[in-house]
């Protein structure tokens, strides 16, 4: 247990399909993340959430929408997806004193391993 | 603005020694390691920080040439279980970027 929690593991979906992903960590951590990790790609941020409010969306499609309902929980919700945005999603934490200061390390979730048919 | 690592890849004999080195182009703030088991998350094992010293884990420690903007992590006396994939991760200012991993492999 890396005290993030990501749900599904495994999602498969049609590009037409509406599906939701799921974090949840209960570390006292104020800042999460979405991470996509693809194969032989270097990990590429997605999302941030400070405090609750969106700090960074890295130039990501509209097919992907993030939602952090409060400091413990965070959604990315998939639309019309493509056969390429299959990858391992991972969700992170960290403990940021403020915008601007150090990160003291992330907690990584198990990911959800997304396949788009 | 991301972190070049190296080597991409190595084999080791339990008990060799490595060095897995993350160089970055720009000032660096602190620089994080992570160790990622096939099928796991990354796990954070330790982070650097700028104008501090040189930090251990068990027998896996780091070091941070601030001048250079580089890092090196250190396995020692390697065992099976640091077989994984290794990231650096890179703060510079408010950007945090994370390195291409180098797969570390550890044979008996």
């Amino acid at each position: 247990e890396t005290g993030v929690t990501q749900t599904p593991r495994h999602l498969v979906m049609g590009m037409t399909n509406k599906k939701s992903l799921k974090c949840e960590q209960h570390l006292g951590h104020n800042a999460m993340y979405w991470y996509k990790q693809s194969a032989k790609k270097p990990l590429e941020l997605m999302f941030v959430y400070n405090f609750k409010e969106q700090t960074e969306n890295n130039s990501v499609p509209s097919r992907f929408s993030p939602e952090c309902p409060n400091s413990s929980h965070l959604f990315l919700h998939l639309h019309t997806l493509q056969p390429e945005d299959s990858a391992l999603y991972l969700c992170a934490s960290s403990h940021k004193k403020a915008p601007g200061q150090v990160n003291y390390g992330y907690t990584f979730g198990s990911g959800t391993r997304l396949t788009v048919v | 603005q991301q972190p070049v690592q190296s080597p991409q890849a190595v084999i080791l004999r339990e008990g060799e020694d490595a060095v897995i080195n993350c160089s970055s182009s720009k000032a660096l703030y602190s620089v994080h390691w992570y160790r990622q088991k096939h099928g796991e998350a990354p796990v954070f094992l330790m982070i650097l920080l700028k104008g501090g010293e040189q930090k251990g884990h068990e027998k896996i420690s780091a070091s941070f040439n601030e001048k250079k903007q580089q890092s090196s992590l250190y396995l020692t006396a390697s065992q099976l279980s640091y077989s994984g994939t290794y990231f650096c991760g890179t703060e510079t200012g408010n950007q945090f970027y994370f390195g291409t991993g180098t797969s570390l492999t550890v044979i008996p």
